[in-house]
């Protein structure tokens, strides 16, 4: 059974930094490229940054390019998006999501539960 | 730009069916997409990839009643035999090298 579980959230000031954890299990981690994904509270999802399989290819959306950090340990199966310079607007439950891709196209098939952070002075 | 668009809300009786739609922007009417479901105070969960061909392919535990189907930049889920459980937020996505685009979801009320 695949198992992704958040870790590391929690209360901040606005400046300060986070680190998240995501621990997989039930899969094949070295094998595929993982994403972090956000909801603000009441709002739709937003993606925030994928890592590829190996770690060597790496996306952000703009709203978090230069200030998260994204990173794979594939020798402890976990998933890390450091994050600092954190604003109001990253207050968001923040989920780890695998990523599976067809001869098609990409897509999450897997979700974690998500872990909540909250900046605010 | 690749953008995926959704009606805000939509609602259907209890027993009944509903469609939700999904639409691609301009000049991306080929691209597969994903829906996915979040019922309420829930984490989001994958209930299936769709094709631009409207073959689709459900994740682990999705029950028959829910289905996929395409007709140009329009990407369907439909929902057979409504239950009060399929009350949630249902969210399409799509990606493009290596970036992950989400609509900006339904949310479906069982009446």
């Amino acid at each position: 059974e695949v198992q992704l579980v958040e870790s590391g959230g929690g209360s901040v000031q606005p400046g300060g930094s986070l680190r998240l954890s995501c621990a997989a299990s039930g899969f094949a981690f070295s094998s595929y490229a993982m994403n972090w994904v956000r909801q603000a509270p009441g709002k739709g999802l937003e993606w925030v940054s994928a890592i590829s399989s190996g770690g060597s290819t790496i996306y952000y959306a703009d709203s978090v390019q230069g200030r998260f950090t994204i990173a794979r340990d594939n020798s402890k199966n976990t998933l890390y998006l450091q994050m600092s310079s954190l604003r109001a607007e990253d207050t968001a439950l923040y989920y780890c999501a695998k990523v599976a891709c067809s001869d098609t196209s990409c897509y999450v098939d897997y979700w974690g539960q998500g872990t909540l952070v909250t900046v605010s002075s | 730009q690749l953008l995926l668009s959704q009606s805000p809300s939509a609602s259907a009786s209890l027993g009944a069916s509903v469609k939700l739609t999904c639409t691609l922007s301009s000049g991306h009417s080929t691209y597969a997409i994903a829906w996915h479901q979040q019922q309420p105070k829930k984490g989001p969960r994958y209930l299936m990839r769709l094709n631009s061909d409207g073959s689709h392919y459900k994740g682990d535990g999705v029950p028959d009643r829910f289905s996929g189907s395409s007709s140009g930049p329009e990407r369907y889920l439909t929902i057979s035999s409504l239950q009060s459980e399929d009350e949630a937020e249902y969210y399409c996505q799509t990606w493009v090298t290596g970036i992950v685009i989400f609509g900006g979801g339904t949310k479906l009320t069982v009446l």
